[in-house]
């Protein structure tokens, strides 16, 4: 059974750049996987940042951007803020009409 | 826009059933997308659980869960809903509704509501 793998934690300073990554246990991430990522702060609804790999949701800032690096999607955040400190999930549709999450990416920004 | 507002008992004993309902403002649900839930064990990751097609009424559920796992519509009210049965303390989780697009993307969440089971 395939599995979607995210680093389970990542830090990045103030300001700074950051990819985090979505990737397969057996096989390439392509844009047939439709990838989504999702920002999650405890006491708020998620919030949609991609979707279909690298189309920003409705009101996200496009210092959020989505992409295919090597064989693994990711979510880059360019020019980091302290409010970006969240966990982050990607989900992908990997066939049999059932979509799977990664395990989540905490990140720290200090 | 829509909203959409989970709601449902944040205590369910050990072997009985958990009942969540998600009332959607802003959009017809029988008007198309698919209406899931997902789940969050407290220190995990998230678990998409069953979805609904609007249109259709069509219903699809993870495997593991299948046996024990309703998601039903009620149109006119704009509400759907979740029943799991025979809980256990590893059906403790904070359990969302979202709409799902064709693109398998969830693009609108209710605020979640956390259920804990108690033996």
């Amino acid at each position: 059974q395939t599995v979607v793998t995210q680093e389970p934690s990542f830090s990045v300073s103030p300001g700074g750049t950051v990819t985090l990554t979505c990737g397969l246990t057996s096989g390439s991430v392509s844009t047939g996987h439709f990838t989504s990522w999702y920002q999650l702060t405890p006491g708020q609804a998620p919030r949609p940042l991609i979707y279909t790999t690298n189309t920003r949701s409705s009101g996200v800032p496009d210092r959020f951007s989505g992409s295919i690096v090597g064989n693994k999607a990711a979510l880059t955040i360019t020019g980091a803020q302290a409010d970006d400190e969240s966990d982050y999930y990607c989900v992908m549709y990997l066939g049999g009409g059932i979509p799977v999450f990664g395990g989540g990416t905490k990140l720290t920004v200090l | 826009q829509v909203l959409l507002q989970d709601s449902g008992p944040t205590l369910v004993k050990s072997s009985e059933t958990l009942s969540l309902t998600c009332t959607v403002s802003g959009y017809s649900i029988s008007s198309g997308y698919y209406w899931d839930w997902i789940r969050q064990p407290p220190g995990k990751g998230l678990q998409w659980i069953a979805s609904i097609y609007g249109r259709s009424g069509g219903t699809s559920y993870i495997p593991s869960l299948r046996s024990r796992i309703a998601i039903s519509m009620d149109s006119p009210r704009d509400q759907f809903s979740l029943r799991l049965g025979s809980v256990t303390a590893a059906d403790t989780a904070t359990y969302y509704c979202a709409r799902r697009t064709r693109a398998w993307s969830f693009d609108s969440w209710g605020q979640g509501t956390l259920v804990a089971v108690s033996s």
